[in-house]
């Protein structure tokens, strides 16, 4: 099993400019979630999926949108980039007992 | 909402000794309390967890305990090595998984020194 994976590992954007962030988990897990983390501010919540074909809005959802596509995927998307959204973004699941695994990251700056 | 607040932001101990880093929450419904260790430029990873029907929780050299009454819970981490040199960081979620947010603290930098 691969956990979570998401894409890109790293992107630099223009202000301005849109993009999406993939991520995909195999572990059958109804819930996904993404957050972003800055220096000093720990992890914060931007959208989460409580399950297929839901999606709510965390401490920070400003700025971005989110699609679950399936059960696997929870996409990102940044319409208009701007220098704020410069973060490392993390996707993460969860389906059983305890709160599970992240990806790997996706260090985004936006010039 | 759910607010974590953590502290210290930085703990500094030598190569072997205790380190303790604490955490109190707001939301009385919260229940579950998982603990992650972040390695530079790396994913946070689950360390321990404890639900609210436990008051301490143990895993080699690593403990927890929640104080339900006060609303705070603690990591305690014995005889420390260097590779416990990491950002640790504390949650609160009122269940697990189903699709209940997860509120961090802001993270302690913890450095064990030679």
């Amino acid at each position: 099993n691969a956990g979570v994976t998401q894409t890109p590992k790293f992107q630099v954007l223009k202000t301005g400019q849109s993009m999406t962030l993939q991520c995909a988990q195999d572990m059958n897990h109804n819930s996904m979630y993404w957050y972003r983390q800055d220096p000093g501010m720990g992890l914060r919540l931007i959208y989460y999926s409580a399950s297929e074909g839901t999606t709510d809005k965390g401490e920070v959802p400003n700025g971005y949108n989110v699609s679950r596509l399936n059960k696997r995927e929870f996409s990102l998307r940044l319409e208009s980039a701007a220098p704020s959204q410069t973060s490392v973004y993390f996707c993460a699941s969860s389906g059983g007992p305890t709160f599970a695994d992240f990806g790997e990251g996706s260090w985004l700056t936006v010039v | 909402g759910e607010n974590v607040e953590q502290h210290p932001s930085t703990l500094s101990v030598q190569e072997g000794d205790s380190a303790v880093i604490k955490c109190t929450y707001s939301d009385s419904a919260s229940n579950y309390f998982p603990w992650y260790k972040q390695e530079l430029g790396k994913r946070p990873q689950l360390i321990i967890d404890i639900r609210s029907n436990v008051g301490e929780k143990k895993d080699q050299r690593i403990a927890v305990t929640l104080n339900k009454t006060a609303k705070h819970f603690s990591l305690h981490i014995t005889e420390t090595q260097p590779e416990d040199s990491a950002v640790y960081f504390c949650a609160a979620s009122i269940t697990p998984g189903g699709g209940n947010k997860l509120t961090f603290g802001t993270g302690t930098q913890l450095k064990v020194e030679l």
